[in-house]
């Protein structure tokens, strides 16, 4: 079964310190996406990206994020200069389409980053 | 504001039945989903809802009114695998999903 993958698994880093998570999506999937959830808490949406472009971002995703589609197949998410609230389990998801648009067009997470910042 | 509300535990003993509700106000509605999440672990797809009335698949099913803002997610013949969080998610009018907190469910032989 297609799945999406992360790197890394876990990463620890210090406060100020730029970090890259990096995602495979399914590969024939269109719209790509990054959710982050502090442990214990709910699952919250950063940013979604179709044709190339960032299609939607919420409050979260300020200057401080950054996504880039460098290669046909990688989707990555940069923090510039991570903060301690930074820590958190971050998902990387792709879909076919739209959730709710024609059918469900459910959304495959990946396994998921943990980052921990100190 | 947009809000999505699910109790944030429940417990219940295998072999019996558990049902999860969800309420939700959102702008717009495209579909509700449920997800399972266990813990340190992706949420997977198990249900969506986009008319009212109930979808059943095995040993889950879920039932949506959209006049009542309301959905839930009915667990029968509980496995001691189905310790999880359950996410409701709403697809609002621009197709963006809110999420719900999830409701941890505990299952106790």
């Amino acid at each position: 079964e297609p799945e999406v993958t992360q790197t890394p698994s876990h990463q620890v880093t210090q406060m100020g310190q730029e970090v890259i998570l990096r995602c495979v999506p399914i590969s024939n999937h269109l719209y790509f996406y990054w959710y982050r959830q502090i442990l214990g808490q709910k699952v919250e949406f950063l940013v979604s990206f179709y044709n190339n472009e960032i299609s939607e971002k919420s409050e979260i995703f300020d200057d401080q994020f950054s996504v880039e589609r460098p290669d046909g197949s990688n989707f990555t998410l940069k923090i510039r200069s991570t903060k301690l609230e930074d820590s958190a389990m971050y998902f990387c998801a792709s879909s076919e389409g739209l959730q709710g648009v024609s059918g469900a067009n459910v959304l495959t997470f990946g396994a998921g980053s943990r980052l921990t910042v100190l | 504001g947009q809000n999505i509300d699910q109790p944030t535990e429940m417990t219940a003993t295998e072999g019996a039945i558990v049902q999860i509700n969800c309420t939700y106000q959102t702008s717009g509605f495209n579909g509700l989903f449920w997800y399972q999440q266990h813990a340190g672990e992706a949420p997977t797809f198990l249900s969506y809802n986009v008319l009212d009335g109930l979808e059943e698949k095995g040993r889950f099913s879920s039932f949506l009114s959209r006049s009542k803002g309301y959905s839930y997610l009915l667990l029968k013949e509980l496995q001691m695998k189905d310790s999880a969080s359950y996410l409701c998610a709403v697809s609002d009018s621009n197709y963006q999903l809110i999420w719900g907190a999830g409701t941890k469910l505990i299952i106790k032989p």
